[in-house]
């Protein structure tokens, strides 16, 4: 089935510090998500790019679809402690067959934030 | 309007035994669906379900069952748990027709086989 890389898979860094994350795939999407997981929680969207080159801002966060279809990136500018979770991408494969939604997610980039 | 939610929150088995996890949605969603989490992986797909009375296998199915007699509720069996079931399980649900970005997952049910 498909794929998804996503990097790193986890990051140390001081508050106030910009944080980026990408996922990659061998296969196209026709959309890609982004969650954050709180502790204890279930998945919460953040965003959601539905073309390819698409650049999309919520707040202090930015996500872009890549021009290939088979790569996105997150952005989060200023971080603060509440930043602070585990964020996973998500595709949807442009032949997806599988699900109800066809979602392919990857394993996640656990954020911690160094006081 | 809760959303989704799903019963327990936590549930200890030993192996062996069976018990159904609870998963409802007050949204009248036709989509639903079961993932699982395990530590360092992303979430994977059991089941789920298009509508009520039609289910299907997704990429992790063996070792439970759904049924989907409602377009509510989405219960998730398992007929005989093994330490390999031990995982975090979430609900999913959203409207047939309507983007991805509006699906909503239930809070989690953790669940540990002894």
């Amino acid at each position: 089935g498909q794929q998804l890389n996503q990097s790193p898979q986890s990051m140390f860094i001081q508050e106030g510090e910009d944080v980026s994350m990408n996922c990659t795939s061998s296969s196209i999407f026709n959309t890609w998500l982004w969650y954050k997981q709180d502790p204890g929680e279930g998945p919460v969207l953040l965003i959601a790019l539905y073309k390819a080159g698409e650049l999309t801002s919520n707040g202090r966060l930015t996500a872009q679809f890549g021009i290939t279809r088979k790569d996105s990136f997150l952005n989060i500018s200023a971080s603060i402690p509440s930043d602070v979770g585990i964020y996973f991408c998500a595709g949807q494969g442009a032949f997806s067959g599988g699900g109800a939604d066809g979602l392919t997610f990857g394993k996640g980039t656990h954020l911690i934030i160094q006081p | 309007n809760a959303g989704v939610t799903q019963t327990p929150k936590f549930q200890v088995l030993k192996t062996g035994q069976s018990m159904t996890l609870q998963c409802a949605q007050d949204m009248n969603h036709e989509y639903m669906s079961w993932y699982r989490q395990d530590p360092g992986m992303g979430l994977r797909l059991i089941h789920y379900s298009v509508g009520a009375g039609i289910t299907d296998q997704g990429e992790v199915p063996n070792g439970y069952n759904v049924s989907r007699s409602t377009t509510e509720d989405f219960p998730l069996r398992l007929l005989s748990a093994a330490p390999s079931q031990t995982s975090v399980y979430f609900c999913a649900s959203r409207q047939r027709g309507l983007a991805l970005n509006t699906q909503y997952f239930g809070p989690g049910t953790r669940l540990t086989v002894l």
